[in-house]
């Protein structure tokens, strides 16, 4: 099936500092891909849409200028953490979806732990 | 998008059947019912998706009614490591550009020896 990674898996970093995740799509080219934070025992969030070459879309809630999505290539989004402070600790994951996904389904990276001391 | 109703955790025992049901009462005529599946620390994994009746895989059934207000997700004798939270999710019309999930509750079920 196809694959989506994500890079790094995992990130400890300092307060104040920025984070960047990669998303790839690796054996398909992905229009869309969306961006989910999930804190302990809670459910997926939906963040924003990422379409390849335009902005994102934000859920409401979601600050943009904090959570940079940058979705340069078919096969590429990034998402980073602005200015990270120990609240946006998480796990951040992201979902692909192909030109032509025939069965609706949707294939997600394996998820980036986001430590912020 | 309709919203899905789960219960929010299961126990079972290995080789035991179990039977997750999900409640979408506004599911709208061109839906489809999709379900996911979560181990810690990884994200959600597609398990089966269905429009109406039954379908079938190698790793699980789901059963629709004819009113599809509700779905039923099967696992047939479970594992230990089917330990998980599955997600029950309604998606619009396949071919339709992008599927925007939105997560609900979730079901944590937990597999005992």
């Amino acid at each position: 099936g196809a694959v989506v990674s994500q890079h790094p898996s995992w990130v400890i970093c300092k307060s104040g500092t920025s984070v960047k995740i990669e998303c790839r799509s690796l054996d398909f080219q992905a229009t869309t891909m969306f961006w989910y934070r999930q804190f302990p025992k809670q459910s997926l969030m939906l963040m924003a849409t990422s379409n390849e070459g335009s902005k994102a879309t934000y859920e409401q809630g979601v600050e943009k200028d904090k959570f940079l999505i940058n979705h340069a290539s078919l096969t590429l989004s990034t998402l980073t953490v602005t200015s990270a402070h120990p609240e946006d600790s998480s796990f951040y994951i992201c979902s692909a979806q192909g030109l032509a996904s025939d069965t609706g389904e949707l294939f997600f990276g394996e998820g980036s732990r986001l430590t912020v001391l | 998008l309709a919203k899905t109703t789960q219960p929010i955790s299961m126990d079972s025992y290995e080789g035991q059947e179990v039977n997750i049901t999900c409640s979408h009462n506004n599911i709208a005529t061109n839906d489809y019912i999709t379900w996911y599946q979560q181990f810690p620390s990884q994200g959600p994994r597609f398990i089966i998706q269905g429009y109406k009746t039954k379908v079938t895989n190698e790793v699980a059934s789901l059963f629709i009614p004819a009113d599809r207000k509700s779905s039923t997700l099967s696992l047939p004798r479970v594992s230990l490591s089917d330990t998980a939270v599955y997600y029950c999710l309604v998606v619009g019309p396949m071919n339709t550009g992008f599927q925007k999930l939105v997560f609900g509750t979730g079901t944590r079920l937990l597999v005992s020896p």
